[in-house]
């Protein structure tokens, strides 16, 4: 069965502290990895989709990176308009979850002024 | 100019009753989504339309019936709501299916959190 881990579960940092985000997953086959940022109240926002390992993405302040068993999105000097939770998502290539997004539990971002 | 709505956007109600959610896209995908979002926050799917045809039919009790008249539209339909079933609901929309081969990435709705008491 597909999983998708991430990590920390919360993580909060100073303005200006840079960090990583971590997701972990078991997959048959990746047909893709996505990131989504979700603030409070509102739906998944997309930010990335990684292919294959050793690519990169990035996007303002992220980046995110992917290995064949996980992937990480590098906050660089964060701001506290930063702050959200970050979701993981995976399409498998093959199995009982192809064609459908697994998404991890996500890791809360807080960023203090 | 929102590119998935739904409305609407709280849906407090008691058991037994049914009630309905309505998702509309305005990005031209052909494919569309429910998703549950429970207390932990994960994101399970439920259902997927591509072209108005059922392609996603997960583990859902039959109490939950999408609809989808046309592209842009797709509804969810509870019947005989169960304390259970309290949860954030999302609509998603994406380019095409990821059935075809492509990861088509997915954009979502502001969820629609419905309370049953």
């Amino acid at each position: 069965e597909d999983q998708v881990t991430q990590s920390p579960e919360a993580l909060r940092l100073q303005e200006g502290e840079s960090s990583s985000l971590n997701c972990s997953y078991t997959v048959s086959g990746l047909r893709g990895l996505f990131w989504y940022r979700q603030d409070p109240g509102k739906g998944p926002e997309f930010l990335f989709t990684l292919y294959s390992a050793g690519e990169e993405k990035e996007k303002e302040r992220l980046k995110a990176t992917l290995t064949k068993k996980e992937s990480f999105l590098h906050i660089t000097a964060p701001k506290p308009e930063d702050s959200a939770t970050y979701l993981c998502a995976v399409l498998a290539a093959g199995g009982t979850s192809y064609g459908k997004l697994t998404f991890g539990q996500g890791t809360i971002l807080t960023v203090h002024p | 100019d929102t590119a998935v709505s739904q409305t609407p956007k709280y849906l407090v109600t008691q058991m037994g009753n049914d009630k309905s959610i309505k998702c509309e896209q305005n990005l031209g995908h052909d494919t569309m989504y429910w998703y549950k979002q429970d207390s932990k926050k994960f994101l399970k799917i439920m259902f997927s339309y591509n072209n108005k045809e059922l392609i996603i039919n997960e583990t859902v009790p039959n109490r939950f019936s999408p609809k989808s008249p046309d592209k842009a539209h797709l509804n969810l339909h509870i019947n005989s709501l169960e304390l259970g079933d309290s949860a954030v609901y999302f609509c998603a929309s994406s380019q095409g299916s990821s059935y075809a081969g492509e990861a088509y990435e997915q954009y979502f709705g502001p969820g629609t959190r419905l309370t049953v008491t």
